[in-house]
C-alpha cells in the first residue's frame, strides 16, 4: 500500500518563474493538504482540498493555487516565484471526516535563485 | 501563524534517558497531535489526544493534555539513538485545520 508520493523531490527555479508540484494521496484518503516548511521552522498551512474544492486556506497570497483531481491527487502551483518561496513543500493526505491524522509525503525541496 | 509553541527548542540526552517536550497553544482545540520529522523528510504521526482526554499512551510515548493551561507534554521513555528527530505538536480547532508549532530538536547520544 503506497503512502503519499510527491514529485519532483527537488526543483530549482529562477525568480519570476512558475512551478507545479504534484501529490498522490495514500490509498483510501479523500483530502489533501499542502504545507510550506522553511528551514528550522514548523510546517505552515497553505490550503486543503476535498471533493475537488479548496476548503480552507492559510495566510498565503493568491500566487499560491491548487487543484484536486477526481482521483484525489493534487497539484500546488506557485506563480511569480520569489526568493522567499524557497522551502520544503509537504503534501499530506487524510480522511475529511473525524479525527483522521495526516499522512505526509517526503516533500519537494524548492530552491528559487 | 504558529498556534503551538514547543519548549525546549532543542534537547540533547543520553541513550536510555527520558525526554520530555512541552507544547503551549493559544485557542481552544478539538484535538492535539504530535508528529516526528527526521531531517529533510516528511512528518510521521505519533499520537493524538482529544480535548476531553487528559493522558494517552502509545508504546514508549506518553502524552498529557491540560486544556485549562492550554498545554501538552510528550514523554519518550528509554530513548534510543533512533529517536533523534524534530518533534512537532499540532492543534486542530473547529475548522479542522491542523496548525503546527516550531518544533523541538531532540538529539539522543549513543
Amino acid at each position: 500500500d503506497a503512502g503519499v508520493t510527491q514529485s519532483p523531490t527537488h526543483l530549482i527555479k529562477t525568480r519570476g518563474q512558475q512551478v507545479t508540484l504534484r501529490c498522490s494521496p495514500k490509498s483510501g484518503h479523500d483530502t489533501v493538504s499542502w504545507y510550506q516548511q522553511a528551514l528550522g521552522q514548523g510546517p505552515q498551512f497553505i490550503f486543503q482540498y476535498y471533493e475537488e474544492e479548496e476548503r480552507q486556506r492559510g495566510n498565503f497570497p493568491d500566487r499560491f493555487s491548487g487543484h484536486q483531481f477526481p482521483n484525489y491527487s493534487s497539484e500546488l502551483n506557485v506563480n511569480a516565484l520569489l526568493l522567499g518561496d524557497s522551502a520544503l513543500y509537504l503534501c499530506a493526505s487524510s480522511l475529511f471526516k473525524g479525527d483522521s491524522p495526516l499522512h505526509f509525503g517526503n516533500g519537494t525541496r524548492l530552491t528559487v535563485t | 501563524s504558529q498556534q503551538g509553541e514547543e519548549d525546549p527548542q532543542a534537547l540533547s540526552i543520553q541513550e536510555g534517558e527520558n525526554a520530555t517536550m512541552n507544547c503551549s497553544y493559544k485557542t481552544s482545540i478539538n484535538n492535539l497531535q504530535w508528529y516526528r520529522q527526521n531531517s529533510g523528510r516528511g512528518l510521521v504521526h505519533l499520537i493524538l489526544i482529544r480535548s476531553n482526554e487528559r493522558e494517552k499512551h502509545s508504546g514508549r510515548l506518553r502524552v498529557t493534555l491540560d486544556t485549562s493551561k492550554k498545554s501538552s507534554s510528550l514523554l519518550i521513555t528509554a530513548s534510543r539513538a533512533a529517536d533523534t528527530a524534530s518533534y512537532f505538536c499540532a492543534t486542530r480547532g473547529s475548522n479542522y485545520k491542523l496548525t503546527f508549532g516550531k518544533g523541538t530538536l531532540l538529539t539522543v547520544n549513543p
